[in-house]
């Protein structure tokens, strides 16, 4: 079936970069994005990756590759209202039609 | 503010019941898209509608039920509600090309309480 790994939590300083992971198991894979939530708000779209590689934007970055079913989201130069909850995505197309997975979340938290 | 709008921004009701949520997308968008987020749970894709029909389905059970007006405002229609329908639901919406890998746009979400 399809799926999407993530750790459940990261914590780290201000200041600091941090790396979530995200694994996936799917067919007709369709490019992986990310989300962020703050507690008791609504996803924000923060990058895309449809091919290999790096995408970076701002402090953020996202990579990718397919061939190990694999991405990261990185976060510099953190700050505390990066302290929220991250997720993976994919556009899983299989059996003619496709619908879209989150992954689980991961609950970054920020320390002073 | 992504400019998707969803009401009621609270629902509290009575298991066995029927409620309909409502979204109206951005202006220009298409697509709509219905999620479930349960407490401290991910989101879980319910279905997508484009233009009025029907895209792609998750594991919507069969007694919800979701549709696309004229206006591209869109509902979600949930029946014979049990304790464990309580959650989020987030409507969002898409640009017509779908923009750099369908980036989506979330409403604020209605909480739905079933007691």
């Amino acid at each position: 079936g399809q799926s999407l790994e993530q750790p459940s939590e990261v914590t780290a300083v201000e200041g600091a970069i941090v790396q979530i992971n995200c694994t996936y198991q799917t067919s007709g894979f369709y490019g992986l994005s990310w989300y962020q939530q703050h507690d008791g708000g609504a996803p924000t779209f923060l990058s895309y990756n449809g091919l290999d590689g790096l995408e970076e934007t701002g402090r953020f970055s996202s990579f990718l590759s397919r061939s190990d079913s694999y991405g990261y989201l990185l976060l510099q130069e953190l700050q505390m209202k990066d302290s929220a909850s991250y997720f993976c995505a994919v556009r899983d197309g299989t059996s003619g039609t496709y619908k879209y997975i989150f992954g689980t979340g991961t609950r970054l938290k920020v320390l002073a | 503010d992504s400019g998707v709008t969803q009401t009621p921004k609270h629902l509290i009701t009575a298991t066995g019941q029927r409620v309909t949520l409502r979204c109206s997308p951005r202006s220009g968008d298409l697509s709509v898209y219905w999620y479930q987020q349960s407490l401290d749970q991910g989101l879980q894709f319910l279905i997508q509608y484009y233009n009025g029909e029907e895209r792609a389905k998750g594991n919507i059970l069969e007694r919800f039920s979701a549709q696309q007006f004229p206006d591209l405002h869109s509902e979600l229609n949930l029946s014979s509600l049990e304790l464990g329908d309580s959650a989020l639901y987030f409507c969002a919406s898409s640009s017509p090309g779908g923009g750099e890998g369908n980036e989506q746009f979330f409403g604020p979400g209605t909480r739905l309480t079933v007691l």
